[in-house]
């Protein structure tokens, strides 16, 4: 069955340092998210990409963030320079557009850990 | 007002239960419906996706969408001990985009 994968499972950072989070999303799927849950705390959304540009994004998303679809099965999550509070479960999601809605896959996360 | 809430419980019920997991979503635009569950550190599978009103059933699992009342439930029958975990509710709320809502989940935890 296809699954959406997510690199590295743990990454350990320190502040004011840039990382990167990568996933390889489900191949026929169209449309890429970023989600992210800090210990404890609800799943909340970052971004979606649609058509290589992005199609929303939340307050959470600011200018340290980007997203990129570097080639045909990547997509990836930079943050420039992490703070304390970027710790937290990083989840990527894909999905088709079925019926008019779109039924999203999720990756089994990329836990940040900044120090 | 949240726009997806959800008891974080948790939730103790017997082995073979049949478990009742509820949600409210607070507009009466939202459309379509997801059911998550979510293992300690994991990411959330999707179980159940749902549109608009009425019931739908997977297996041992079934959704129901109250549309009147802005309630979703989602049932588990013969409840088993593997289906300890997180249980997620989400909607795609009001936007084409995919952006999904979710409710803080609830804590289930079968007992043998």
């Amino acid at each position: 069955e296809p699954e959406v994968t997510q690199t590295p499972s743990h990454q350990v950072t320190q502040m004011g340092q840039e990382v990167i989070l990568r996933c390889v999303p489900i191949s026929n799927h169209l449309y890429f998210y970023w989600y992210r849950q800090i210990l404890g705390q609800k799943v909340e959304f970052l971004v979606s990409f649609y058509n290589n540009e992005i199609s929303e994004k939340s307050e959470i998303f600011d200018d340290q963030f980007s997203v990129e679809r570097p080639d045909g099965s990547n997509f990836t999550l930079k943050i420039r320079s992490t703070k304390l509070e970027d710790s937290a479960m990083y989840f990527c999601a894909s999905s088709v557009v079925a019926s008019g809605g779109h039924e999203q896959y999720f990756g089994p996360g990329t836990r940040l850990t900044v120090t | 007002q949240k726009e997806v809430e959800q008891d974080p419980g948790p939730l103790s019920v017997p082995e073979g239960a049949i478990v009742s997991l509820n949600c409210t979503y607070s507009n009466s635009a939202f459309q379509y419906f997801m059911w998550y569950r979510q293992y300690s550190r994991k990411g959330p599978e999707l179980l159940m996706y749902t549109y608009s009103s009425g019931n739908k059933e997977d297996g041992r699992f079934t959704a129901q969408v109250d549309k009147s009342s802005k309630y979703i439930s989602l049932f588990i029958r013969d409840s088993q001990p593997s289906d300890s975990a997180t249980y997620l509710c989400a909607s795609d709320g009001t936007s084409n985009t995919g952006k999904l809502i979710f409710g803080q989940g609830t804590t289930l935890q079968v007992k043998p």
